[in-house]
Protein backbone atom coordinates (compact mmCIF):
# COMPACT_ATOMS: atom_id res chain seq x y z
CA UNK A 1 0.00 0.00 0.00
CA UNK A 2 1.28 3.26 -1.20
CA UNK A 3 1.53 6.33 1.51
CA UNK A 4 0.69 9.26 0.01
CA UNK A 5 -1.39 11.56 1.44
CA UNK A 6 -3.59 14.20 0.13
CA UNK A 7 -5.65 17.09 1.91
CA UNK A 8 -8.29 18.21 1.89
CA UNK A 9 -10.27 15.91 0.02
CA UNK A 10 -13.11 18.29 -0.90
CA UNK A 11 -13.03 21.71 -1.03
CA UNK A 12 -15.63 24.35 -1.56
CA UNK A 13 -14.39 27.35 -2.07
CA UNK A 14 -15.78 31.44 -3.78
CA UNK A 15 -13.78 33.18 -6.66
CA UNK A 16 -10.93 34.99 -5.78
CA UNK A 17 -9.68 33.08 -2.68
CA UNK A 18 -6.03 31.97 -2.03
CA UNK A 19 -5.81 27.94 -1.72
CA UNK A 20 -3.10 25.44 -1.14
CA UNK A 21 -3.36 21.82 -1.92
CA UNK A 22 -1.65 19.36 0.51
CA UNK A 23 0.52 16.59 -0.68
CA UNK A 24 2.60 14.45 1.70
CA UNK A 25 4.54 10.70 1.06
CA UNK A 26 6.21 9.09 3.32
CA UNK A 27 7.85 6.79 0.93
CA UNK A 28 11.02 9.18 0.82
CA UNK A 29 10.35 9.17 -3.12
CA UNK A 30 12.82 11.43 -5.19
CA UNK A 31 9.80 12.34 -7.77
CA UNK A 32 6.47 13.87 -7.66
CA UNK A 33 3.54 15.01 -9.75
CA UNK A 34 0.82 16.84 -9.87
CA UNK A 35 -2.25 16.03 -12.21
CA UNK A 36 -5.36 17.49 -13.34
CA UNK A 37 -8.32 15.47 -13.84
CA UNK A 38 -11.38 16.54 -15.63
CA UNK A 39 -14.86 15.79 -15.79
CA UNK A 40 -14.25 13.58 -19.02
CA UNK A 41 -11.96 11.20 -16.97
CA UNK A 42 -8.47 12.63 -18.94
CA UNK A 43 -5.21 13.09 -16.77
CA UNK A 44 -3.40 16.38 -17.68
CA UNK A 45 0.40 16.57 -15.73
CA UNK A 46 0.64 20.10 -14.71
CA UNK A 47 3.51 19.89 -12.30
CA UNK A 48 6.30 17.79 -11.12
CA UNK A 49 9.76 17.56 -9.36
CA UNK A 50 13.10 15.85 -9.17
CA UNK A 51 13.70 16.37 -6.03
CA UNK A 52 14.36 19.33 -3.35
CA UNK A 53 14.33 22.90 -4.78
CA UNK A 54 13.27 21.53 -8.33
CA UNK A 55 9.80 22.28 -9.69
CA UNK A 56 9.06 21.80 -13.36
CA UNK A 57 5.63 22.83 -15.41
CA UNK A 58 3.67 19.47 -17.27
CA UNK A 59 2.15 19.26 -20.42
CA UNK A 60 -1.42 21.50 -19.23
CA UNK A 61 -0.55 24.99 -18.20
CA UNK A 62 -1.55 25.83 -15.19
CA UNK A 63 -1.87 29.30 -13.18
CA UNK A 64 -0.97 27.50 -10.00
CA UNK A 65 2.12 26.68 -8.29
CA UNK A 66 4.29 24.42 -6.12
CA UNK A 67 7.38 24.83 -4.04
CA UNK A 68 9.30 21.59 -2.86
CA UNK A 69 11.59 22.54 -0.14
CA UNK A 70 10.99 19.07 1.59
CA UNK A 71 11.19 15.32 0.07
CA UNK A 72 8.26 14.58 1.79
CA UNK A 73 6.01 17.45 0.71
CA UNK A 74 4.22 18.72 -2.50
CA UNK A 75 2.18 21.55 -2.20
CA UNK A 76 -0.09 23.03 -5.12
CA UNK A 77 -1.25 26.71 -4.42
CA UNK A 78 -3.69 28.88 -6.42
CA UNK A 79 -3.20 32.55 -5.73
CA UNK A 80 -6.76 33.59 -7.14
CA UNK A 81 -9.43 30.88 -7.59
CA UNK A 82 -11.81 30.88 -10.95
CA UNK A 83 -14.81 28.42 -11.60
CA UNK A 84 -12.26 27.34 -14.23
CA UNK A 85 -9.74 25.72 -11.76
CA UNK A 86 -13.05 23.87 -10.96
CA UNK A 87 -11.51 19.99 -11.29
CA UNK A 88 -10.18 16.81 -9.30
CA UNK A 89 -6.17 16.90 -8.65
CA UNK A 90 -4.07 14.22 -8.19
CA UNK A 91 -0.60 14.04 -6.92
CA UNK A 92 1.76 11.33 -7.31
CA UNK A 93 5.21 9.73 -6.38
CA UNK A 94 7.85 8.01 -7.50
CA UNK A 95 11.33 6.70 -7.00
CA UNK A 96 13.94 8.25 -9.11
CA UNK A 97 16.27 6.28 -11.46
CA UNK A 98 15.54 3.13 -13.37
CA UNK A 99 12.70 2.60 -15.91
CA UNK A 100 10.43 0.81 -13.61
CA UNK A 101 9.04 3.20 -11.46
CA UNK A 102 5.33 3.04 -11.22
CA UNK A 103 3.76 6.18 -9.84
CA UNK A 104 1.76 5.71 -6.54
CA UNK A 105 -1.21 8.00 -6.36
CA UNK A 106 -2.88 9.74 -3.60
CA UNK A 107 -6.83 10.07 -2.96
CA UNK A 108 -7.26 13.36 -4.89
CA UNK A 109 -8.78 16.41 -3.89
CA UNK A 110 -11.95 17.47 -5.52
CA UNK A 111 -12.01 21.28 -5.56
CA UNK A 112 -15.07 23.56 -6.68
CA UNK A 113 -15.00 27.20 -7.54
CA UNK A 114 -18.37 29.58 -6.78
CA UNK B 1 0.55 10.98 -33.33
CA UNK B 2 0.81 11.88 -29.23
CA UNK B 3 -2.27 10.16 -27.78
CA UNK B 4 -2.49 7.33 -25.90
CA UNK B 5 -5.62 5.84 -27.03
CA UNK B 6 -8.34 3.85 -25.31
CA UNK B 7 -12.06 2.87 -26.02
CA UNK B 8 -13.89 5.20 -23.57
CA UNK B 9 -16.77 2.41 -22.57
CA UNK B 10 -17.07 -1.05 -21.89
CA UNK B 11 -19.84 -3.15 -19.94
CA UNK B 12 -19.97 -6.71 -19.19
CA UNK B 13 -22.07 -9.08 -17.79
CA UNK B 14 -20.44 -10.21 -14.15
CA UNK B 15 -18.75 -13.60 -14.42
CA UNK B 16 -17.82 -13.05 -18.52
CA UNK B 17 -14.32 -11.66 -19.36
CA UNK B 18 -13.53 -8.11 -20.45
CA UNK B 19 -10.92 -7.19 -22.57
CA UNK B 20 -9.73 -3.25 -22.53
CA UNK B 21 -7.64 -2.32 -25.27
CA UNK B 22 -4.99 0.56 -25.35
CA UNK B 23 -2.83 1.58 -28.24
CA UNK B 24 0.48 3.53 -27.41
CA UNK B 25 2.73 5.35 -29.87
CA UNK B 26 6.44 5.50 -29.12
CA UNK B 27 7.85 2.25 -29.85
CA UNK B 28 10.88 3.01 -27.59
CA UNK B 29 8.51 2.48 -24.65
CA UNK B 30 10.09 0.86 -21.98
CA UNK B 31 7.25 -0.04 -19.43
CA UNK B 32 3.55 -0.43 -20.02
CA UNK B 33 0.99 0.21 -17.29
CA UNK B 34 -2.73 -0.57 -16.58
CA UNK B 35 -4.46 1.51 -13.52
CA UNK B 36 -7.58 1.61 -12.13
CA UNK B 37 -9.47 4.11 -10.64
CA UNK B 38 -12.49 3.46 -7.99
CA UNK B 39 -14.92 6.23 -7.97
CA UNK B 40 -13.90 9.28 -4.92
CA UNK B 41 -10.31 7.60 -5.01
CA UNK B 42 -6.89 8.15 -6.93
CA UNK B 43 -5.32 5.74 -9.66
CA UNK B 44 -3.84 2.21 -8.01
CA UNK B 45 -1.49 0.55 -10.18
CA UNK B 46 -2.32 -2.51 -11.59
CA UNK B 47 0.54 -4.39 -13.00
CA UNK B 48 2.82 -3.85 -15.71
CA UNK B 49 4.77 -5.15 -18.48
CA UNK B 50 8.25 -4.36 -19.90
CA UNK B 51 8.28 -4.06 -23.72
CA UNK B 52 10.42 -6.78 -24.17
CA UNK B 53 7.77 -9.58 -22.80
CA UNK B 54 4.55 -10.56 -25.04
CA UNK B 55 2.47 -11.97 -21.81
CA UNK B 56 2.06 -11.21 -18.08
CA UNK B 57 -0.38 -12.84 -16.15
CA UNK B 58 -1.30 -12.22 -12.28
CA UNK B 59 -4.37 -13.92 -10.74
CA UNK B 60 -7.44 -12.93 -12.85
CA UNK B 61 -5.37 -10.01 -14.94
CA UNK B 62 -3.58 -11.03 -18.35
CA UNK B 63 -1.63 -8.13 -19.97
CA UNK B 64 -1.04 -8.71 -23.55
CA UNK B 65 1.95 -6.59 -25.88
CA UNK B 66 1.54 -6.77 -29.37
CA UNK B 67 4.96 -4.74 -29.85
CA UNK B 68 4.78 -3.90 -33.70
CA UNK B 69 1.32 -2.99 -33.70
CA UNK B 70 2.25 -0.71 -30.28
CA UNK B 71 -1.33 -2.21 -28.80
CA UNK B 72 -1.37 -3.26 -25.53
CA UNK B 73 -4.41 -4.96 -23.56
CA UNK B 74 -5.87 -5.76 -20.37
CA UNK B 75 -8.28 -9.32 -19.82
CA UNK B 76 -9.91 -9.60 -16.73
CA UNK B 77 -11.34 -12.97 -16.46
CA UNK B 78 -14.57 -13.82 -13.97
CA UNK B 79 -15.38 -9.91 -13.83
CA UNK B 80 -17.05 -8.95 -10.55
CA UNK B 81 -19.62 -5.90 -9.83
CA UNK B 82 -16.16 -5.10 -7.82
CA UNK B 83 -14.19 -4.81 -11.20
CA UNK B 84 -16.47 -1.68 -11.87
CA UNK B 85 -13.99 1.30 -12.28
CA UNK B 86 -11.58 3.17 -14.94
CA UNK B 87 -9.16 1.59 -16.07
CA UNK B 88 -5.80 3.57 -17.28
CA UNK B 89 -3.45 2.57 -19.91
CA UNK B 90 0.15 4.44 -19.62
CA UNK B 91 3.42 3.82 -21.60
CA UNK B 92 7.08 5.66 -20.14
CA UNK B 93 8.25 7.07 -22.84
CA UNK B 94 12.29 7.51 -22.58
CA UNK B 95 12.40 10.03 -25.46
CA UNK B 96 13.74 13.95 -24.10
CA UNK B 97 10.55 15.33 -24.21
CA UNK B 98 8.58 13.56 -21.54
CA UNK B 99 11.27 13.31 -18.97
CA UNK B 100 11.01 9.89 -18.48
CA UNK B 101 7.18 10.86 -17.59
CA UNK B 102 4.07 8.09 -17.55
CA UNK B 103 1.58 9.87 -20.75
CA UNK B 104 -1.70 8.46 -19.68
CA UNK B 105 -4.84 7.11 -22.35
CA UNK B 106 -8.19 8.80 -21.83
CA UNK B 107 -9.60 5.66 -19.29
CA UNK B 108 -12.15 3.30 -20.47
CA UNK B 109 -14.95 3.14 -18.02
CA UNK B 110 -15.64 -0.69 -17.14
CA UNK B 111 -19.56 -1.17 -16.14
CA UNK B 112 -20.17 -4.66 -15.20
CA UNK B 113 -24.09 -5.69 -14.98
CA UNK B 114 -24.85 -8.33 -11.87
Amino acid sequence: EADIYQTPRYLVIGTGKKITLECSQTMGHDKMYWYQQDPGMELHLIHYSYGVNSTEKGDLSSESTVSRIRTEHFPLTLESARPSHTSQYLCASSEWGGFNSPLHFGNGTRLTVT
Amino acid sequence: GEDVEQSLFLSVREGDSSVINCTYTDSSSTYLYWYKQEPGAGLQLLTYIFSNMDMKQDQRLTVLLNKKDKHLSLRIADTQTGDSAIYFCAERREDGGSQGNLIFGKGTKLSVKP
